[in-house]
């Protein structure tokens, strides 16, 4: 069955700190790749996505992530955060299905 | 400010009570999704509705119901729950012949049965 692993359950970081967060899937065919954000009290949104071309996708207010085929990764990296990422963040994988399978979240806190 | 609403955003029920859960979409989209968030866990999957029809029923336990009256909304109707079905509930919706677009998602409905 299909799978998705986020390594990191918790993460702390102080401002300016740069942030990496590990997404792997168990899938071997084509397909598509999403990070969802989740501040607090707010709903889950699109924070970026890959499906083709580039393997290093930007998505918004400075995240981007990096697919790696042979590694089934697709990492979520920002090189400076700030006070107001702090949130919950989610890897999702859809292999061209209804089925969108998501990890268990990661959740940051950003210390001013 | 999201294309998909949900009522209401907290429910307490009894685990004798019926309640059912609204969800709507005003993006045009014709897949609509419910799923359950529980603290620790991924989110589960519980059924996805396409073009009106019933797609996928992920072995969810026959106290929920879900109805698609309309591509626009989605009900999840809910009888003799139980305390560990205690979670938020949320809706998606997104395009069912593009899977590379991404789910929106609504603001969650937070349930707790006692």
């Amino acid at each position: 069955a299909q799978s998705v692993s986020q390594h990191n359950h918790h993460v702390i970081l102080s401002e300016a700190a740069s942030l990496e967060l590990g997404c792997n899937y168990s899938y071997g065919g084509t397909v598509n790749l999403f990070w969802y954000v989740q501040y607090p009290g707010q709903h889950l949104q699109l924070l970026l996505k890959y499906f083709s071309g580039d393997p290093l996708v930007k998505g918004i207010k400075g995240f981007e992530a990096e697919f790696i085929k042979s590694k089934f990764s697709f990492n979520l990296r920002k090189p400076s955060v700030q006070w107001s990422d702090t949130a919950e963040y989610f890897c999702a994988v859809n292999s061209g299905t209804y089925k969108y399978i998501f990890g268990t979240g990661t959740r940051l806190k950003v210390l001013a | 400010e999201t294309g998909v609403t949900q009522t209401p955003r907290h429910l307490v029920m009894g685990m004798t009570n019926k309640k059912s859960l609204k969800c709507e979409q005003h993006l045009g989209h014709n897949a609509m999704y419910w799923y359950k968030q529980s603290a620790k866990k991924p989110l589960e999957l519980m059924f996805v509705y396409s073009l009106e029809e019933r797609v996928e029923n992920n072995s969810v336990p026959s106290r929920f119901s879900p109805e698609c009256p309309n591509s626009s909304h989605l009900f999840l109707h809910l009888h003799t729950l139980q305390p560990e079905d205690s979670a938020l509930y949320l809706c998606a919706s997104s395009q069912s012949d593009r899977f590379s677009y991404e789910q929106y998602f609504g603001p969650g409905t937070r349930l707790t049965v006692t």
